[in-house]
């Protein structure tokens, strides 16, 4: 079980605009930044949000995050066939004093 | 550019101590967290613990008995031990450097696959 919550899979179809949630409480989301990261098959994750909602170089506009209260969502709109991966969402946990990563969504791209 | 290599044994036996050595090569391992993850095959990501270069320590609260994190700036290296290691510590174990923010993740090693058997 894990401290963040997200769902374990999600799908869209090419184009189409899909949103990943992760649910926390005060002692993390509600009270830290979010960060996501993208791990393709067979790959190490790849930070793609940082501080909530601000996008590394070379990541695409398409992806974007926010934050409120104790939910962040990962928004990515013009979905492509190359956006199928694992997406985690990961925070600081203040009473846990440590970093706390949601169980990781599935994006399938029909 | 900033490259991380993980290295150590790919088989430990049952109850013995893992130990691994991260790399760090394009920068310098002063001013940032270093964090171990770890992947069980087909599960998500746990975070092992970190350290800041100057040698502080943060650790899972489910693994701090058996976590050692420690830091060679000579070296441009750290190191995790993992102790009284069973068949669940079976996973593929990355580095990573925190920037800016512990959780930042902003360059990692490919990882590399621990297997507990004996």
């Amino acid at each position: 079980q894990s401290v963040l919550t997200q769902p374990p899979s999600a799908s869209g179809t090419p184009g189409q605009r899909v949103t990943i949630s992760c649910s926390g409480s005060s002692s993390n989301i509600g009270s830290n930044n979010v960060y996501w990261y993208q791990q393709l098959p067979g790959t190490a994750p790849k930070l793609l949000i940082y501080r909530n909602n601000q996008r590394p170089s070379g990541v695409p506009d398409r992806f974007s995050g926010s934050k409120s209260g104790t939910s962040a969502p990962l928004a990515i709109s013009g979905l492509r066939s190359e956006d199928e991966a694992d997406y985690y969402c990961a925070a600081w946990d203040d009473s846990l004093r440590g970093v706390v990563f949601g169980g990781g969504t599935k994006l399938t791209v029909l | 550019q900033v490259q991380l290599q993980e290295s150590g044994p790919g088989l430990v036996k049952p109850s013995e101590t893992l130990s691994l050595t991260c790399t760090v090569s394009g920068g310098s391992i002063s001013n940032y967290y270093w964090s171990w993850i770890r992947q069980p095959p087909g599960k998500g990501l746990e975070w092992i613990g970190n350290i800041y270069y100057s040698g502080g320590t943060n650790y899972n609260p489910s693994l701090k008995n058996r976590v050692t994190i420690s830091v060679d700036t000579s070296k441009n290296q750290f190191s995790l031990k993992l102790s009284s290691v069973t068949a669940a510590d079976t996973a593929v174990y990355y580095c990573a450097r925190g920037a800016g923010g512990v959780s930042n993740f902003d360059y990692w090693g490919q990882g590399t696959l621990v297997t507990v058997s004996s």
